[in-house]
């Protein structure tokens, strides 16, 4: 079946550090892929997606390729801040039977020291 | 402001006594879910509806009821609560095939079963 898997952390960077979390997939069909993020206490919000090979999602300076080739779809950021830390999912949806079944990989926890 | 709303926040509550989570979204989507997420488990979904009357059981749905009497409502039901059901529980929807857009969130309900 469909599954996620990313690095679950928690990763700990300096301000404005380098942020790479990766994300790998399988799917029986041809997927969207999305990157979600949860701030303390809150909900998750869509940070970003793709629909299709190479595709390039980006929002608040975060951005994910769409790799086809290797099944990955990693979220980076240049420079990361403190605003940053939450808990970032990479999930995808897959068309199946009658509806878009969406999976959710495991979660990867950012914190960002000043 | 196209939103999820889950309704209470904070619910602490004693083995067995019945409760509703209310949820509600203002977006017309089609499709509502109910996820519950715990530490190192993820986010699970326990109940989905496609549409008005139509919900079908997602990966964890023992112990809970749903229902879907009108577009915007979709609430979780727990006739019998016990202490395994303690969790943070999420409700999101999105429109019918959602490959391009990815869910809503509501902010979340913090239950404890004492």
């Amino acid at each position: 079946g469909d599954s996620v898997t990313q690095m679950e952390g928690p990763v700990t960077l300096s301000e404005e550090a380098f942020l790479t979390i990766n994300c790998t997939y399988t799917a029986t069909g041809y997927p969207s892929l999305f990157w979600y993020v949860q701030y303390p206490g809150e909900g998750l919000q869509l940070l970003l997606k793709a629909t299709k090979a190479d595709d390039k999602g980006s929002n608040k300076g975060f951005e994910a390729t769409y790799r086809k080739e290797t099944t990955s779809f990693h979220l980076e950021k240049g420079s990361v801040q403190v605003s940053d830390s939450a808990v970032y999912f990479c999930a995808l949806s897959d068309r199946g039977t009658s509806y878009d079944k969406v999976i959710f990989g495991p979660g990867t926890s950012l914190s960002v020291i000043p | 402001e196209a939103q999820v709303t889950q309704n209470p926040r904070y619910l602490i509550t004693v083995t067995g006594k019945k409760l509703t989570v209310t949820c509600s979204q203002n977006m017309n989507h089609e499709y509502m879910s109910w996820y519950r997420q715990d530490p190192g488990l993820g986010l699970r979904q326990i109940y989905y509806s496609m549409n008005v009357e139509v919900t079908d059981k997602g990966d964890v749905p023992e112990g809970y009821k749903v229902s879907r009497k009108e577009k915007r409502n979709f609430p979780l039901i727990l006739e019998s609560p016990s202490p395994n059901q303690t969790s943070l529980y999420f409700c999101a929807s999105s429109p019918a095939y959602h490959r391009g857009g990815g869910y809503t969130f509501g902010s979340g309900t913090r239950l404890t079963v004492v």
